[in-house]
């Protein structure tokens, strides 16, 4: 059975910082490219960050580049998101997915995710 | 900065036959595959269309989709009081990878 378990989410002050992971197990995870997708309060899904399945190649939505760092260690079968400069509008429920292919496409299975609250 | 559009909401009475459209500047949706997702609020989203028309193993196949030109399309047939969800269409863009339209609100009535 395909399960993905974010962790890492709380309340932080703006401008502090967070890391969040999402820990799978029940397929290769080092055969699939893995993604970010977020969804603020009363917002719809926000696509933010795709990293290939070897970690080389990384995506980023505009809105989160150079603030965002996507990482993985396939040892681990777990996926990282660095989170830094936090602002309110970070305020969303972030969800891991499995990609179904190596580099792209669609996301066949995500986590429950995980609540991160930006606000002093 | 590329956008796939959707109605806000949306709504059915049991039994009924609904479309939900997905619409996007050309050559995009055209050029490729549009996906679905499901979401109950405060659960995961759930793929349910794939590659434009696909269904994962475990969707009912009264869930059905298409595309044409510049626009992609969810249809629920028989609709059912747990249809009642959020649906979301996705594709690529050159420009942003992933693209999310902004959700449907489907209400069963």
């Amino acid at each position: 059975e395909v399960q993905l378990l974010e962790s890492g989410g709380d309340l932080v002050q703006p401008g502090g910082s967070l890391r969040l992971s999402c820990a799978v197990s029940g397929f290769t995870f080092s055969s699939y490219a893995m993604t970010w997708v977020r969804q603020a309060p009363g917002k719809g899904l926000e696509w933010v960050s795709t990293i290939s399945d070897g970690g080389g190649t990384t995506f980023y939505a505009d809105s989160v580049k150079g603030q965002f760092t996507i990482s993985r260690d396939n040892s681990k079968n777990t996926l990282y998101l660095q989170v830094n400069s936090l602002r309110a509008e970070d305020t969303a429920v972030y969800y891991c997915a499995k990609l179904s292919g190596a580099t792209i496409g669609y996301c066949t299975y995500w986590g429950q995710g995980t609540l991160v609250t930006v606000s002093s | 900065q590329f956008v796939l559009t959707q109605p806000p909401s949306a709504s059915g009475t049991p039994g009924q036959r609904i479309t939900i459209s997905c619409s996007g500047g050309s050559p995009s949706i055209g050029a490729h595959p549009v996906n679905w997702y499901q979401k109950f609020p405060g659960k995961a989203p759930k793929l349910l269309i794939y590659s434009s028309h696909q269904r994962p193993s475990g969707v009912p196949d009264r869930f059905s989709g298409s595309k044409s030109g510049a626009s992609a399309s969810l249809a629920i047939s028989g609709l059912q009081s747990e249809d009642e969800a959020d649906y979301y269409c996705e594709t690529w863009d050159t420009n942003s990878p992933w693209v999310f339209g902004g959700g449907t609100k489907l209400t069963v009535l």
